[in-house]
């Protein structure tokens, strides 16, 4: 099985602060990783695709990074909207999330 | 306008099977390179990938569910339907159908349905 461990679990930054998760894949996934974000008690949003690419609608302070196992999403200057729980998710045969990375605004 | 919807029921109980439906609008089970996913959540934890077949009915399972799992897809119906066998408590969860795209993210998602497992 392909395990996808993100860090941190949980972070607390401050409105304007570059925050950054990063994602681990237990084997090759090449580029077929996404990133989304939930907010409580809403359905998952899409917000990167194939590791880097930005979907429709999505603001350009997302960005994500990476191929093979480890990969990097990035919020370059954090937003009071910008709260929620962000999962990865590979994709590269039968699909795996990560655990989540809890985003609070201080 | 894609949209998806869940429908199933809400009580299901110990090693029953359980049947999902989802049935969408807005795009093609026949187009190349298309998909409709189930994912679930269990209250209060993370997003679990379940299974996904593709417009040429390439089916793709969750490892460790793959023995209690099928899916499967009426492009003329615009369904696809989940079952999912010997149900246990630890399955109670929000299960979410949802469009993967040709690049594979999952683009579009419906709003879920909450299935309890109990007797």
């Amino acid at each position: 099985d392909i395990q996808m461990t993100q860090s941190p679990s949980t972070l607390s930054a401050s409105v304007g602060d570059r925050v950054t998760i990063t994602c681990r894949a237990s084997q090759n996934v090449n580029s077929w990783l996404a990133w989304y974000q939930q907010k409580p008690g809403k359905v998952p949003k899409l917000l990167i695709y194939k590791a880097s690419s930005l979907e429709s609608g999505v603001p350009s302070r997302f960005s994500g990074s990476g191929s093979g196992t480890e990969f990097t999403f990035t919020i370059s200057s954090l937003q009071p909207d910008d709260f929620g729980t962000y999962y990865c998710q590979q994709y590269n045969s039968y699909s795996t999330f990560g655990q989540g990375t809890k985003v609070e605004i201080k | 306008q894609i949209t998806l919807k869940e429908s199933g029921p809400t009580l299901v109980k110990p090693t029953q099977t359980l049947t999902l439906t989802c049935t969408f609008s807005g795009f093609s089970l026949s187009t190349s390179g298309v998909g409709v996913a189930w994912v679930r959540q269990p209250p209060g934890k993370a997003l679990e990938w379940l299974a996904l077949v593709y417009s040429n009915n390439d089916q793709r399972f969750s490892p460790s569910l793959r023995n209690r799992i099928t899916i499967t897809k009426d492009t003329s119906k615009n369904q696809v339907v989940l079952t999912l066998t010997n149900m246990d408590p630890v399955d109670t969860a929000t299960y979410y159908c949802a469009h993967r795209f040709d690049y594979g993210g999952l683009d579009y998602w419906g709003q879920g349905t909450l299935v309890t497992v109990s007797s």
